[in-house]
Formats: C-alpha cells, structure tokens, sequence
C-alpha cells in the first residue's frame, strides 16, 4: 500500500493568512484527493488533483480559496487562503491505488 | 445520487465483547467497493477492511470483518473481542467509479465507538 507524508500534521495560523499543506508519496498515483473534515463532521471531499492539470473541485469549494498544485505522480499540495475561523478543521491527502483509498496522516489547522 | 447512512452516532461496547456498526448505501451501479476505516483522536484514517460488490465471501481482516447483504445494501462492521484501543471514530465509504473513469471516495457520518473496561 501507498505511504503518505503529509506536512505539517498541525498548525495554528492567523486569520487572512495561508496555510499550505503538502503530501508525499512514496510510489507514483494518478489520483490524488485533498478532504477536508469540519469538528465532529464527516470527510467532504474538496477536490481531485490531477497531474500536468487543473484540479477538479466539488462543489461549494473554488480555486481562488483552495489553489492545488500537482507537479508530478508523486507530490501535491493545498494551500488555504486568506484564513477565518471557519476554516478550522483537519485536512487530509489522500490517494487511490488498485481501487483501495489510503490516506495522510492529517492537517490539523486551527485558525484565531 | 450514491449515498452512505451510518445510523449510529454513538456505540459503547464492554471490552473483549463483539460490536456491529451499521452502514447502509445507496447506489445503482453494479460494481463499487466498501471500505471502513477508522479514526482515532489523533486525526488519521487507518484502513481497516474491504469488500469488492462481487465478492461472495464476507471480507474479514483479523479481529474485523464486514457482514456483506448485497440485497439488503448494508455492510456492517464487526469488531470481535474489543479493546480499550479500539476505541475512535469508524468511517463507512463506498468508492464511486465516474464516466471518467476516475473514482471518488463517499463518506458516511461515522460512528463514534467507546469501549469500557
């Protein structure tokens, strides 16, 4: 199974500042999610990162507030912009290899 | 629009006894996958077990193991002879195949699981 390196596993950032997290694969994986987990909520789904592309976001999340950047089979990252307090939750890389999901330790953000 | 219902916000279960968490999907695809996955306090996912729409054998992994009613569209998990360890978050997710090609991961709500000494 994939190991992910996920960086840094928390944070405590200022509100209107950025945070970007990166994740590390020790294998090649064409596909690579970016979730976020709200306090006490479910894992929803941000965008999928794409390599050589633009990443494809859901619904509810956009460029400007989560750019992505995935420079090769091996390596993303997330950046979120311009920090409020509901941004605080725990961030996860995540990548599907032979159909099975596995996935980064977590970002743990906290925005004051 | 596919679809993961765990109707248990919250189990206790005394240690070294047997616990099911339910999970329920919705999905009109005739291949997709099952996965659970746990969540302890620290934040990370641990993959705990597997189970492919076409296998025919309930998946099993150590202590866990999914209780697969394809009819039913249910695929619960049971933890056999609990441990205060066991004790976190448990996610049900069902992978989702896109007219792309690619796959997207659903989630369930999650159950949250104490187990007493």
């Amino acid at each position: 199974s994939a190991v992910i390196s996920q960086k840094p596993s928390r944070d405590i950032c200022q509100r209107g500042t950025s945070l970007t997290i990166q994740c590390q694969v020790d294998s090649q994986v064409t596909m690579m999610f970016w979730y976020r987990q709200q306090p006490g909520q479910s894992l929803t789904l941000i965008a999928t990162a794409n390599q050589g592309s633009e990443a494809t976001y859901e619904s509810g999340f956009v460029i400007d507030k989560f750019p992505i950047s995935r420079p090769n089979l091996t390596f993303s990252t997330l950046t979120v912009s311009n920090l409020s307090p509901e941004d605080s939750s725990i961030y996860l890389c995540s990548v599907a290899e032979a159909g099975e999901a596995f996935f980064g330790q977590g970002t743990r953000l906290t925005v004051v | 629009a596919q679809k993961i219902t765990q109707t248990q916000p919250g189990m206790f279960v005394q240690e070294k006894e047997a616990v099911t968490l339910d999970c329920t999907y919705d999905t009109s695809d005739q291949s997709y996958g099952l996965f659970w996955y746990k969540q302890p306090s620290s934040g990370e996912m641990i993959f705990l077990i597997y189970q492919g729409s076409y296998d025919e054998q309930n998946a099993t992994e150590g202590r866990y193991s999914l209780n697969f009613q394809k009819a039913r569209k249910s695929a619960n998990l049971v933890i056999s002879a609990s441990q205060l360890g066991d004790s976190a978050m448990y996610f049900c997710a069902m992978r989702e195949v896109l007219t792309s090609g690619t796959y997207k991961y659903i989630f369930g709500t999650g159950t949250r699981l104490k187990v007493l000494a």
